[in-house]
């Protein structure tokens, strides 16, 4: 079965502090992986994809497919950060969305 | 335009009621959702539409009754609702499958519905 597994419900870091949210998922095709972000009362945005390897507000995501892993870093906490992250992987078949449990960043000034 | 539209943004119905949430997108996206999210979990997916055709329904209540009447456009009609089904209500659209380049899903603000 796909799973997506979000060992942290609460990550608590100092500002400037290095981030680093855990994704781990179950998945016996070709994973597609994302990441998501939740601001306080925004709606849910994509922050990153795998496929694109590209870096958003300063967080990067690498897939490790040994590890079964797509851990997001951020080398340098803002307040601003402070958010719930979503990671989730799409099936390559049906495009349906599975998300993780969810973990909630909190930056401390 | 690179967003998801619904409407209306909050809803209070009684379990009587029937009423209908929006969803509009201009993005030329041929595939549509609807996702059900309560306080501080994940969104659940409930439908999904290709191509203007239900492909997948997880097991919904048959008080739920999605409708897609176009490619721009996703209705979820609402009746004999219960208490337990207020939650924020998601639409999202992306490229219909199959489909490479890890395209994401585009997510609309939602609507807080509330049952009483």
């Amino acid at each position: 079965a796909q799973r997506v597994t979000q060992p942290e419900k609460l990550l608590s870091v100092f500002k400037g502090a290095p981030v680093e949210l855990k994704c781990n998922y179950s998945y016996s095709g070709s994973p597609e992986l994302f990441w998501y972000v939740q601001y306080s009362r925004q709606r849910l945005q994509l922050l990153l994809r795998h496929i694109s390897r590209e870096s958003i507000k300063g967080f990067t995501a690498d897939l490790n497919k040994g590890e079964t892993s797509f851990h997001l870093k951020k080398p340098f906490a803002q307040e601003e950060d402070s958010a719930m992250y979503y990671c989730a992987l799409k099936r390559d078949n049906t495009g349906k969305l599975i998300f993780g449990q969810g973990t909630t960043l909190q930056v401390k000034p | 335009d690179t967003e998801v539209t619904q409407t209306p943004k909050h809803l209070v119905m009684g379990m009587t009621n029937k009423k209908s949430l929006k969803c509009e997108q201009h993005m030329g996206h041929r595939a549509m959702y609807w996702y059900k999210q309560k306080a501080k979990k994940p969104p659940e997916l409930m439908f999904v539409y290709s191509y203007e055709k239900l492909s997948i329904n997880e097991s919904v209540p048959s008080r739920f009754s999605p409708e897609c009447p176009n490619s721009s456009l996703l209705n979820l009609h609402l009746h004999a609702l219960q208490p337990e089904d207020s939650a924020l209500y998601l639409c999202a659209s992306s490229h219909a499958m199959p489909t490479g380049g890890g395209y994401g899903y585009t997510f609309g603000s939602g609507t807080r519905l509330t049952v009483v």
